[in-house]
């Protein structure tokens, strides 16, 4: 069965400072992959998806990620943080015939020092 | 245009007793996926509905079973409540089932069981 790995828990970053999490899947084939992130009490919101072609994909709110098959790895990237990018981030799997299923890593919770 | 809307926001339930969650898609989709986010954890699938018939399943026990109506809404019924089952509960809508199209959550239903 596939699965995804969120290896940091919490992350702390001082606003104004880059940011990268970090996500690996396990599967055979290239998934596809998607970053959401969970503001206190709200549902999840869509940052950016990977399904083929270029690499590395561009999202809302400034982020971006970078798919690695040799690494299994679709991590997110930030250039800058805002204050207002504190929250919980998801990485999720879908599998080619495998309907529209996901599979969550278990997330990082991102906190932003003023 | 309207996102995906649930309802109710919150409830409250004692143990043994049945919910019924309630779910709208959004605007010109036709596939809803149910899925239950623990806290601390991710979401995990519970069940899709795609033409008023349960499509893929996840690892959760029948006490959980779900409907789709002809208008595309959905409702998620949970049957001899366990203090387990409290959770986050999310609907997540989209176009088809032939692949991970983008899914686009609701803000969920917050069920606690005492």
């Amino acid at each position: 069965a596939q699965s995804v790995t969120q290896p940091d828990i919490h992350i702390t970053v001082s606003e104004g400072a880059s940011l990268e999490l970090r996500c690996n899947y396990s599967y055979g084939a290239t998934p596809y992959l998607f970053w959401y992130v969970q503001s206190p009490g709200q549902g999840l919101q869509l940052l950016l998806k990977y399904f083929s072609g270029d690499t590395l994909v561009q999202g809302i709110k400034g982020f971006e990620a970078e798919f690695k098959r040799s690494q299994s790895s679709f991590n997110l990237r930030k250039p800058s943080v805002h204050w207002s990018d504190a929250a919980e981030y998801f990485c999720a799997v879908g599998l080619t015939g495998g309907g529209n299923k996901l599979t969550f890593g278990t997330g990082t919770q991102l906190k932003v020092e003023l | 245009d309207a996102g995906v809307t649930q309802s109710p926001t919150h409830l409250i339930k004692t143990r043994g007793q049945q919910v019924t969650l309630r779910c709208s898609p959004k605007s010109g989709h036709d596939t809803v996926s149910w899925y239950q986010q623990a806290l601390g954890q991710g979401p995990q699938f519970i069940f899709q509905y795609y033409e008023e018939e349960e499509r893929q399943r996840g690892n959760f026990p029948d006490r959980f079973s779900g409907h789709q109506f002809p208008n595309y809404s959905s409702e998620l019924n949970v049957n001899a409540l366990l203090l387990g089952d409290s959770a986050l509960y999310l609907c997540a809508s989209s176009l088809g089932t032939g692949g991970p199209d983008t899914q686009y959550f609701g803000p969920g239903t917050r069920l606690t069981v005492l």
